[in-house]
């Protein structure tokens, strides 16, 4: 079955880094695009960034555009967020999911961010 | 960018009974709508697509149509374990996608 898991969530002072790992199972991973959405503690849902299954068209909110990287190594069938000059307002739960023609059919369990002094 | 709103923002609800949560998009999306349950501590959970289409292995009792605008998910029958939080999403501009405010279900 279609599994997601995070990783590499935790604790950053402001303006720290941090980089989120997304593991692919179950389907072929080069075949879908991806995107990374975050929620924020008690708040709704976010998308924060896309990227097309090559890895070639990518797009990113404008609250994180300049400061946030995606990536993918479907050889590893892994997906990555890198998280630059964090911020407060950067604090959530960061989700992958399977991004079909925008239609979010699978999600992983999220990784927290907290951004803290 | 697309403005998603749902109403309401909440409501309290007893077993058996008819639910309708209401989204409205800022704009035409052509049916490019999706609707999630979320429970606490867990992933969004996705319900129904294109406005109407249910996800494979979601209950029947969960349905969606559309007026304009206006999306509306109903639950024809409140069962315990659909007590949660639910969002629509226009995908309509992907991949610059938007979710509604969410409404939360709680018990009466």
């Amino acid at each position: 079955q279609v599994q997601l898991v995070e990783s590499g969530g935790g604790l950053v002072k402001p303006g720290g880094s941090l980089r989120l790992s997304c593991v692919a199972s179950g389907f072929t991973f080069s075949d879908y695009y991806m995107s990374w959405i975050r929620q924020a503690p008690g708040k709704g849902l976010e998308w924060v960034s896309y990227i097309s299954s090559s890895g070639s068209t990518i797009y990113y909110a404008d609250s994180v555009k300049g400061r946030f990287t995606i990536s993918r190594d479907n050889a590893k069938n892994s997906l990555y967020l890198q998280m630059n000059s964090l911020r407060g307002e950067d604090t959530a739960v960061y989700y992958c999911a399977r991004d079909y023609g925008g239609s979010l059919g699978n999600w992983g369990q999220g990784t927290l961010v907290t951004v803290s002094s | 960018d697309i403005q998603m709103t749902q109403s309401p923002s909440s409501l309290s609800a007893s077993v058996g009974d008819r639910v309708t949560i209401t989204c409205r998009a800022s704009q035409g999306i052509s049916n490019s709508l999706a609707w999630f349950q979320q429970k606490p501590g867990k992933a969004p959970k996705l319900l129904l697509y294109a406005a109407s289409r249910l996800e494979s292995g979601v209950p029947s009792r969960f349905s969606g149509s559309e007026s304009g605008t206006d999306y509306t998910l109903t639950i024809s029958s409140l069962q315990p374990e659909d007590f949660a939080t639910y969002y629509c999403q226009q995908y309509y501009s992907t991949p610059r996608i938007t979710f509604g405010p969410g409404t939360k279900v709680d018990i009466k």
